[in-house]
């Protein structure tokens, strides 16, 4: 079945530094999606990419998403106490379905 | 007022009880999903209902029934729990399924003893 690997499993930084996390689908996705999810709480849906290439930016967040529609990227630029949380990818493969990746959690220290 | 809401936001019980977790949305949502969430953080997708017809049906065991009875609730009925049903279960619902974002309810932390 399909399935989208996201590394890496925990991240630990100093307030500041910056920090990526990677999703890797074998099969093309039709879109990709980024949640975020804080300690105790639910995911909450960041941003949605679906053209190949596409670049999207929020604040200090970029995401990007790759050419052939594999593989996808999240980068914090000089992280803060409050991006704490897990950040998953899910994987869009067709209508109604999606799978996310294992998440990765970071944690930065102030 | 809350977009997704889940009950019991906590459920304790033992080994072989059967119980149900209810999910309720008010964003006019067609699709509705349920996902699991274990000790490790991994999501994974249980079911999903579009319309109150179920589409996905992801390999989980038949102790778990999930029921639409109109667009805006899917409820999850678990029958002869077993430890390892120990888990974060969420409700989640979008507009058109896997092409726009989901929203979540809170959870329903489960604990089988």
């Amino acid at each position: 079945g399909q399935q989208v690997m996201q590394i890496p499993q925990y991240q630990h930084v100093q307030e500041g530094e910056d920090f990526t996390t990677y999703c890797n689908s074998s099969t093309t996705l039709s879109n990709i999606q980024w949640y975020k999810q804080r300690p105790g709480g639910h995911p909450v849906f960041l941003i949605q990419l679906v053209k190949s290439g596409e670049v999207k930016k929020q604040k200090r967040l970029t995401f990007q998403f790759g050419e052939a529609k594999k593989n996808s990227s999240l980068h914090i630029t000089a992280t803060q106490t409050t991006d704490v949380g897990t950040y998953f990818c899910a994987g869009g493969y067709n209508f109604n379905k999606f799978y996310f990746g294992s998440g990765t959690k970071l944690n930065v220290k102030p | 007022d809350t977009a997704v809401s889940q009950t019991p936001k906590y459920l304790v019980t033992q080994m072989g009880n059967d119980k149900s977790i209810k999910c309720e949305q008010n964003l006019g949502h067609d699709t509705m999903y349920w996902y699991k969430q274990d000790s490790k953080k991994f999501l994974k997708i249980m079911f999903s209902y579009n319309n109150k017809e179920l589409i996905i049906n992801e390999t989980v065991p038949n102790r778990f029934s999930p029921k639409s009875p109109d667009k805006a609730h899917l409820n999850l009925h678990i029958n002869s729990l077993e430890l390892g049903d120990s888990a974060v279960y969420f409700c989640a619902s979008s507009p058109s399924g896997g092409v726009t974002e989901a929203f979540f309810g809170q959870g329903t932390r489960l604990t089988v003893v």
